[in-house]
């Protein structure tokens, strides 16, 4: 089956930092990519949706300035959270789109 | 707006009881609906879906009805095993790259 793969899987960084998460499609070119946040016992959030070559499209709520994404290829999409906070904490998980959503594993994401 | 509401866990069961799992939701036009389930430490994967009213999707021992009278999507399984335990989600997707709208997650647990 598509594989997505997330890099890192975890990661904790000072608060003032920025951290890069990387979502790649191993197997598959996805012109679409999602990013959701995943609080705990709540629902995945989606933040925005990555169209190769083109601006994302964020969601309501979701601060376009901080959470900058880069969809550079078909095969990968970038997240980087900037100047992160200690509320920036959370588990990020992307998808690639390629007839369904396949979801990469996620990223525990710490803020100190 | 779309949502999705299901029932809240966590869900304990013994092996081979019948287990539901309850969604309902609220959205406009005809959108698609999906199952996904969260094995500890893994991403999410795609367990069924349906994509019209009264289709049923189903997989592994698992089904689900598109009931749109009652705008449900309940999920079932005549026999659960101690590997059904994981996160599972009910969630609606509309547009042409599935743009998907989750659930909060149901914790599932089986004791042998």
């Amino acid at each position: 089956g598509a594989v997505v793969s997330q890099h890192p899987s975890r990661v904790i960084c000072k608060s003032g930092t920025s951290v890069k998460i990387e979502c790649r499609s191993l197997d598959f070119q996805a012109t679409t990519m999602f990013w959701y946040r995943q609080f705990p016992k709540k629902s995945l959030m989606l933040m925005a949706t990555s169209n190769e070559g083109s601006k994302a499209t964020y969601e309501q709520g979701v601060e376009k300035d901080k959470f900058l994404i880069n969809h550079a290829s078909l095969t990968l999409s970038t997240l980087t959270v900037t100047s992160a906070h200690p509320e920036d904490s959370s588990f990020y998980i992307c998808s690639a789109y390629w007839n369904e959503q396949f979801f990469g594993p996620g990223t525990r994401l710490t803020v100190l | 707006g779309n949502s999705v509401t299901q029932m809240e866990g966590p869900v304990t069961l013994s092996e081979e009881a019948f287990l539901t799992i309850n969604c309902t939701y609220t959205a406009t036009g005809y959108p698609s609906l999906f199952w996904y389930v969260q094995y500890p430490g893994e991403g999410l994967q795609l367990l069924l879906k349906a994509t019209k009213a009264d289709d049923k999707g189903s997989n592994k021992g698992f089904e689900a009805t598109y009931r749109k009278e009652t705008t449900s999507f309940h999920l079932e399984k005549g026999s659960v095993q101690v590997s059904d335990s994981a996160v599972y989600f009910c969630a609606l997707g509309q547009g042409g790259s599935e743009k998907l709208v989750f659930g909060k997650g149901t914790k599932l647990t089986v004791n042998p």
